[in-house]
């Protein structure tokens, strides 16, 4: 089955510890995506990818850093400079980043910082 | 940044009876719009797109209709069964960006 795989569901951390948030795609899409959500807000934007090797900020990326090296990977490093981490974390992927296709998403991290 | 918003936060319905739910999008040069499905802990489940060229989109059991005079955008649910109760977000793009903006979401109760 084609689709997106994110690990673990639920991940604990203290504190002060970087942790990094896995999203893997057998879709063959060109554009990755991640996304935080909160409780009583729409999705927010953390970092987005149209190609390998590329990568740009979305509207809440500081504390947070993402790489690219291949096209099936986009994993999310949650800093301990992130003021509050503890949210629900959304990877997503596209066909193009450009006109008009939907997005595709995995099932979610539950990230949970004390 | 962009505004979608929800008119209700909550809506509970019979089953077998219809849905609607409706979205508000503040940007008039957005032109794609989908409606998602989200159930407890899971991601986002794609249920229906509409682009701007248009004012209706059929599919299984489900219409969205597309009003750009008001910026409205609506989703009918039609005989609606208790595996349609989760919680459905509206999301719009505009055609010289490259991101999404979400809604907060609208969480439907069926009634068995």
């Amino acid at each position: 089955d084609g689709g997106i795989t994110q690990s673990p569901k639920y991940l604990f951390r203290k504190e002060g510890q970087n942790v990094t948030l896995s999203c893997e795609q057998n879709l063959n899409h060109d554009a990755m995506y991640w996304y935080r959500q909160d409780p009583g807000q729409g999705l927010r934007l953390i970092y987005y990818s149209q190609i390998v090797n590329d990568f740009q900020k979305g509207d809440i990326a500081e504390g947070y850093s993402v790489s690219r090296e291949k096209k099936e990977s986009f994993p999310l490093t949650v800093t301990s400079a992130q003021k509050n981490p503890t949210a629900f974390y959304l990877c997503a992927s596209s066909i193009s980043p450009r006109g008009n296709s939907p997005l595709h998403f995995g099932n979610g991290t539950r990230l949970t910082v004390t | 940044g962009e505004s979608v918003g929800l008119h209700l936060p909550t809506l509970s319905v019979q089953e077998g009876d219809n849905s609607i739910i409706n979205c508000a999008y503040s940007n008039s040069a957005s032109d794609y719009f989908i409606w998602y499905k989200q159930e407890s802990g899971k991601g986002p489940q794609f249920i229906i797109d509409i682009r701007s060229n248009m004012d209706k989109r059929q599919g299984q059991r489900v219409t969205v209709l597309l009003n750009k005079t008001v910026k409205h955008l609506s989703l009918q649910i039609a005989a609606t069964q208790p595996g349609d109760s989760a919680v459905y977000f509206c999301a719009e793009k505009g055609h010289t960006g490259n991101q999404f903006y979400f809604g907060t979401g609208t969480s439907l109760t069926v009634i068995p």
